[in-house]
């Protein structure tokens, strides 16, 4: 098992560019989700899933988009790229829940918005 | 409101044992787990209590009291590779999981 899989490691981006980070999971895990992670500071929810075609906003997700029409993939579209969302991005999944479980998490996306 | 404390950072020496406090206010509390994450990496899950009393996973301990709002993460017999950040992280119904600004432990030898 891979477990959670991110793509790229590190992207640097122009004001207003867009992208997509990826995230993918092969166990099957039905609850997905984003968080960033500003420089001494903890993990900040964007956006989560509990399972394909279902998506929910957390605590930061302006400027983000997502989708989940599979349960393997949960990818992060920024829109038009600023340098407040310059930070380290992490994907996440747990079997079921976030607030009771394990939560498994990718290596991280380095992302620097010029 | 919601709020979550945890202290910034913490030193120790080899060896030793290290306390890790976090109090919370979360509404619809269901448990707290706790993360690890070295400089450069991906947060790792460490314990979760979901009731009240101590959970022991080898040299790392951690407590639950709902009542006090309050838990802790007990580091015994230190050792280098346990320098990281530590992230006390309440977990409360609806998929909330938030977590604390972390705290950062620096173990010398």
């Amino acid at each position: 098992n891979a477990g959670v899989t991110q793509t790229p490691k590190f992207q640097v981006l122009k004001t207003g560019q867009s992208m997509t980070l990826q995230c993918a999971q092969d166990m099957n895990h039905e609850y997905m989700s984003w968080y960033r992670q500003d420089p001494g500071m903890g993990l900040r929810l964007i956006h989560y899933s509990v399972g394909a075609g279902i998506t929910d906003q957390g605590e930061v997700p302006n400027g983000y988009n997502v989708s989940r029409s599979t349960t393997e993939d949960f990818p992060l579209r920024l829109l038009s790229a600023a340098p407040s969302q310059t930070s380290v991005y992490f994907c996440a999944s747990s079997y079921h829940t976030a607030d009771n479980e394990k939560l498994f998490f990718g290596s991280g996306t380095q992302l620097s918005v010029l | 409101g919601q709020s979550l404390e945890q202290p910034s950072e913490v030193t120790a020496v080899e060896g030793a044992i290290v306390q890790i406090n976090c109090t919370y206010q979360t509404s619809g509390f269901y448990g707290l787990s706790w993360y690890q994450q070295h400089d450069g990496g991906a947060p790792t899950f460490l314990s979760y209590n979901g009731l009240d009393g101590l959970e022991e996973t080898g040299r790392f301990s951690s407590f639950l009291s709902r009542s006090d709002s309050y838990g802790y993460l007990l580091l015994q017999e230190l050792q280098m590779k346990d320098s990281a950040s530590y992230f006390c992280a309440p977990g409360a119904a609806g998929n909330k999981l938030t977590f604390g600004g972390g705290t950062r432990v620096l173990v010398k030898p």
